[in-house]
This record gives C-alpha cells, structure tokens and sequence, in this order.
C-alpha cells in the first residue's frame, strides 16, 4: 500500500522562527490534505491541496504531486502553533479513505 | 467548522460489554467515515458510509459493526469491547459530495476498556 512519511517527527522552535515540514508519498493521490492536531486533542483542517500551492496567513503549503510530496510552511511561529502536524492522502479509486502519515510533533517555546 | 458532533465524549466500559459511538453531521454529506487513533498508528480508517444503508469496511473492521439508518447519524459498535480498542474514535466527513472532497473531523470520543 501506499506509505506516506513526515519529517521531522519532532521540532522544537523558538516563537518567531519559521519551520517547514515536509510530506512524501509513495503514489499518485487524489487528495492531500494538512492537519493541526491541537493539544486537546482537536484535528483542525489547515490545507486541502493535492496540487499548486496555498497561503492561509502566516501558514502556506505547496504540493509537487509530479515528485509525490508537499510542504507546509510556518512563518512567525506562535506558542499557539504547538501540536501535531499531520499529512493525509486519499487515492484514486478509492473508497475516499484518507491514509495519514506518523504525524510532526512542535513545540514552540515562549 | 462541519457541524460534526460525537457522543459521547468519553467513555470507560468494561471488557466485553457492547459499546456504541454515534456521529452526528447537521449538513447532509453522503460520505461519512470513523477512523481510531492510537500512538504509532495515526489515524487509520475503520468502516466508511457512502448513503443511507451503504457501509463497506476500511483497514482495521474486525470487531465493529457501523449502521447508518438516517443521513445525518452513523454509528458505530464494538459488540464485544476489548482492551485493545482502547482509543480515540474520529468521525469524518466528505464535504461536497465527492469521496475524494476535503474531510473534517469531529472532536472525537475517547474510549477506554477495562
């Protein structure tokens, strides 16, 4: 089956730094999408994006779906930014099931 | 926000007695999902629904069953729990009407079996 891996698993940043995480997927997808899981536990959609780039404030992610990974970008980071950072895929001609990766823990510190 | 709602939230029940999680969706989507999270297996897919009385199974089905009698609500239940489904249960999803359209998740109820 497909894999998806996200590195790093864990960063740790000081607030204001920027930091970019990235997502490889091992075939071609039909969905992509980038999540926040909140320290409660929350999953927050952040991007939709199996293809082309999007920018959402001080976040922003980018898709190659040629070269079969996408990056997420966080600029002026928050202590608010803490969590986990998850990609997921769905493929064609599927059930529409979304295959997750193991997920980027961050911390940003004060 | 998708209009996603989960109960109950969080629940402790004893090795073999019948559990049922329910999803409630205020927004008519077709496609609905529950999902498990455990650490060091994200989030992997245990039945999906695409219509009313149309369930198929995902990745990880065996000891659970799911039922969706109405659009809005999709169930499911361990017949008999075990310590191993012991997890945070996710309900999802598919907006626009497409399997392949954006998912969002609901808040998730956290299950565990004594």
């Amino acid at each position: 089956g497909i894999q998806v891996e996200q590195s790093p698993p864990d960063l740790i940043l000081q607030e204001g730094a920027n930091s970019t995480l990235r997502c490889n997927f091992s075939d071609s997808v039909n969905n992509l999408q980038w999540f926040h899981q909140n320290p409660w536990g929350q999953l927050i959609n952040l991007f939709y994006i199996p293809s082309g780039t999007k920018q959402n404030g001080r976040l922003s992610a980018t898709t190659v779906a040629t070269e079969r990974y996408s990056l997420l970008y966080i600029s002026s980071s928050q202590t608010t930014d803490s969590g986990v950072y998850f990609c997921a895929v769905g493929l064609s001609g599927n059930t529409g099931k979304l295959i997750f990766g193991q997920g980027t823990t961050l911390q940003v510190k004060p | 926000d998708a209009g996603i709602t989960q109960s109950p939230r969080h629940k402790v029940t004893e090795t073999g007695t019948p559990v049922t999680l329910r999803c409630h969706q205020t927004e008519n989507h077709r496609y609905m999902y529950w999902y498990r999270q455990d650490p060091g297996h994200g989030l992997r897919l245990i039945h999906y629904s695409y219509g009313v009385k149309d369930t198929d199974k995902g990745e990880v089905s065996d000891g659970y069953s799911v039922s969706r009698s109405k659009t809005e609500d999709f169930l499911l239940t361990l017949e008999s729990a075990t310590s191993s489904q012991t997890s945070v249960y996710f309900c999802a999803i598919s907006k626009g009407g497409g399997r392949m359209d954006e998912q969002y998740f609901g808040p998730g109820t956290r299950l565990t079996v004594t």
